[in-house]
């Protein structure tokens, strides 16, 4: 019940064109739903994040929409560039105790010129 | 703001020696520390969280003894890999949480290479 799944594994855009990563969750305790965006040897670092009561939140080109009757969750990527080629995990936590955060399998994102 | 640093980022050892991980919050404090670990094209694994001023609570599978952790300030916690074993080698990545918030700042992630 603490999954999080993510697709696809790996996805490759033309220059321009929009990336969209997906997510399912079971636990329905999860109120709180990051995207981090990681390069390879760094760090993650966090991109957008959303809160169940929201349907969609927007940050430049970056668009979470959010399905709460289905549980599912997505990221958008709009005008996508070589530079968002990256890892992107996207990652859901509970409220109470420490907040643990629950991450997706990742996706790897090439965009291509 | 939110900046979390790892020190050192880059470690290689001998089999049999411990090493030490910092992990410091810059600009802000932080009750909460987490550290993960990372396999290559995995996902983060989170290994272990940690409290000012308490115990450690490390998850399912994840040796105690092998992974000590000390979070002695509300900037600073530290993960001590003791006698180190080629299977240890890997990507350790710490993550802190403000004062009431929910969102987690990771570090620049530390690579531990055991020969």
């Amino acid at each position: 019940q603490q999954q999080v799944k993510q697709s696809p594994q790996s996805l490759i855009v033309q220059k321009g064109g929009i990336s969209i990563i997906n997510c399912a969750y079971e636990n329905t305790a999860f109120d709180y739903f990051p995207w981090y965006q990681q390069f390879p040897g760094k760090g993650p670092a966090l991109l957008i994040a959303i809160r169940p009561d929201v349907s969609e939140k927007k940050e430049g080109r970056f668009t979470i929409s959010f399905n709460k009757s289905a549980k599912q969750f997505s990221l958008h990527i709009m005008d996508s560039q070589p530079g968002d080629s990256a890892t992107y995990f996207c990652a859901a936590s509970a409220p109470g105790g420490y907040q643990k955060v629950t991450f997706g399998t990742g996706t790897k994102l090439q965009v291509i010129p | 703001g939110a900046v979390v640093s790892q020190h050192p980022s880059w470690v290689i050892c001998k089999s049999g020696t411990s090493v030490k991980i910092e992990c410091r919050s810059l600009d802000f404090q932080a009750t909460t520390m987490f550290w993960y670990r990372q396999f290559p094209k995995q996902s983060l694994m989170l290994m272990a969280t940690s409290n000012e001023g308490s115990k450690a609570t490390y998850e399912q599978g994840v040796e105690k003894d092998k992974f000590l952790i000390n979070h002695a300030s509300l900037t600073l916690s530290t993960l001590t890999v003791t006698s180190a074993h080629p299977e240890d080698s890997s990507f350790y990545i710490c993550s802190a949480r403000p004062l009431g918030l929910e969102t987690q700042y990771f570090g620049p992630g530390t690579r531990l290479l055991v020969l």
